[in-house]
């Protein structure tokens, strides 16, 4: 079993300026697999990055980073530059692949302020 | 392409009626998922269709939940005699296949109100 755990119910950030969203899972798997995605208001969830467990190498995709400590088991994400198409929920998820479903965490309430 | 669809993307129905959700996947993804958004909630797996293979029903909440897969493609959520707690999103996703390795793309839901 999985539990994804999100301590940030909302923050907000100035745009142009950079945020960090937390994440804190645990699992029994070895090989697994950690996702940031976005939910803007038209409930649409969309992939933000993918990190595998097994990578040490921590995953970018533009402006999007992720911090991941596996001992910790933290896997946080790094917003730079933020835009105001950021404001959103944005949600922390982990999966196996020995599973299929994701387990998610309550999700962050980001705003994004001129 | 297309992405996932659902329809309807709202619906409003009394408590004890009967309704059914809609999810049409990307072609060729032989996996589909269904979860459910709560308000202030993360999504709850709910079901999975992976090709012919019998679902996994684990997540379902009660008997009153059931879920079909027609042709390896369009997938029905039915809820019946609908309570108000059952009010919520409920997001269908598809991938090429099982296990975390492969993306779900997801749809962008169906708002539930039960009155």
């Amino acid at each position: 079993a999985q539990t994804v755990t999100q301590s940030q119910p909302e923050m907000s950030v100035q745009e142009a300026e950079t945020v960090t969203l937390s994440c804190t899972y645990d699992t029994s798997e070895n090989n697994y697999y950690l996702f940031w995605y976005k939910q803007p208001p038209s409930r649409q969830m969309i992939l933000v990055i993918r990190q595998e467990a097994y990578k040490q190498q921590n995953a970018t995709e533009n402006r999007f980073s992720v911090n991941f400590q596996k001992a910790a088991k933290s896997f946080s994400l790094k917003i730079s530059d933020s835009q105001l198409g950021d404001t959103a929920m944005y949600f922390c998820a982990c999966g196996s692949n020995s599973g299929y479903a994701l387990n998610f965490g309550k999700g962050t309430s980001l705003l994004v302020t001129p | 392409g297309a992405g996932v669809s659902q329809s309807p993307s709202n619906k409003v129905t009394e408590k004890g009626k009967d309704v059914e959700l809609r999810c049409d996947p990307i072609s060729g993804h032989t996996a589909l998922y269904w979860y459910r958004q709560s308000l202030g909630q993360g999504l709850e797996f709910l079901i999975y269709f992976q090709g012919n293979s019998a679902p996994d029903k684990s997540g379902l909440p009660s008997d009153r939940f059931s879920a079909e897969r027609t042709g390896g493609s369009v997938s029905t959520l039915t809820i019946q005699r609908t309570q108000q707690e059952d009010s919520a999103v409920y997001l269908c996703a598809s991938s090429l296949g099982q296990g975390a390795l492969n993306e779900q793309y997801f749809g962008p839901g169906t708002r539930l109100t039960v009155t």
